[in-house]
């Protein structure tokens, strides 16, 4: 299996332009999680997908952000409009949800966001 | 969710065992305990995870004590290889219905040569 599948891998925009992230989880995990990461926040737990359904968004910042997982191979992370202050990495992950512990998230390699 | 502290950061020397201690003093009865590792640049990944007592595997040790207040990371004779951050997380994969964890500041290990 490749792992998990980010792309783009780097991005810069304008403050004000719409940026979509895209992300591609492991074949048969049923689990799908957004981080952010950044200096000063450290890694961050923005919205968590079970099955293709958003159970937990209360991470995501504010109403700019936004997620869909229209079936179990792909999951965008939309901003807009961004702003400066979203410049971080942006990792998606995604496991197998199995009884017991704390299942192991796989990591992709993250978008990095650059928001001038 | 069980807070976690530990070290911000920690240097060691090539070839030492290096031991990170994680304080989860409000740790729940179904919680386990799970260290990651983040090289820069990189997602995190899975290292190791237990319960209690010990637990260990081709990369680490996972020491647990009877009553799970903390955890100890043990990495045996490091290399320079070995410099990344290391994450302690509390939690239970059924936990409010849904795996929840939280990442917290993590340990910065530096192996110096």
């Amino acid at each position: 299996d490749a792992g998990v599948i980010q792309s783009p891998r780097h991005e810069v925009t304008e403050m004000g332009q719409e940026v979509t992230l895209r992300c591609k989880p492991i074949s048969g995990h049923n689990s799908l999680f957004w981080y952010r990461q950044t200096m000063m926040r450290g890694l961050e737990l923005l919205i968590y997908f079970n099955n293709n359904v958003p159970i937990d968004d209360s991470g995501m910042p504010e109403d700019r952000f936004s997620a869909k997982m229209p079936n179990a191979s792909f999951s965008t992370l939309k901003i807009q409009p961004s702003e400066p202050r979203d410049s971080a990495v942006y990792f998606c992950a995604s496991s197998q949800r199995l009884a017991g512990g704390i299942n192991e998230q796989f990591f992709g390699p993250g978008t990095r966001l650059t928001v001038l | 969710l069980a807070k976690t502290t530990q070290p911000i950061s920690m240097d060691s020397y090539e070839g030492q065992e290096v031991n990170i201690t994680c304080s989860h003093n409000n740790i729940a009865t179904n919680d386990y305990i799970t260290w990651y590792q983040q090289f820069p640049s990189q997602g995190p990944r899975f290292i190791i995870q237990g319960y209690k007592t010990k637990v260990t595997n081709e990369v680490a040790s996972l020491f647990i004590p009877a009553d799970r207040k903390s955890s100890t990371l043990s990495l045996p004779r490091v290399s320079l290889s070995d410099t990344a951050v290391y994450y302690c997380l509390v939690g239970d994969s059924y936990s409010g219905g849904y795996q929840k964890v939280t990442f917290g500041t993590g340990t910065k290990l530096q192996v110096i040569p």
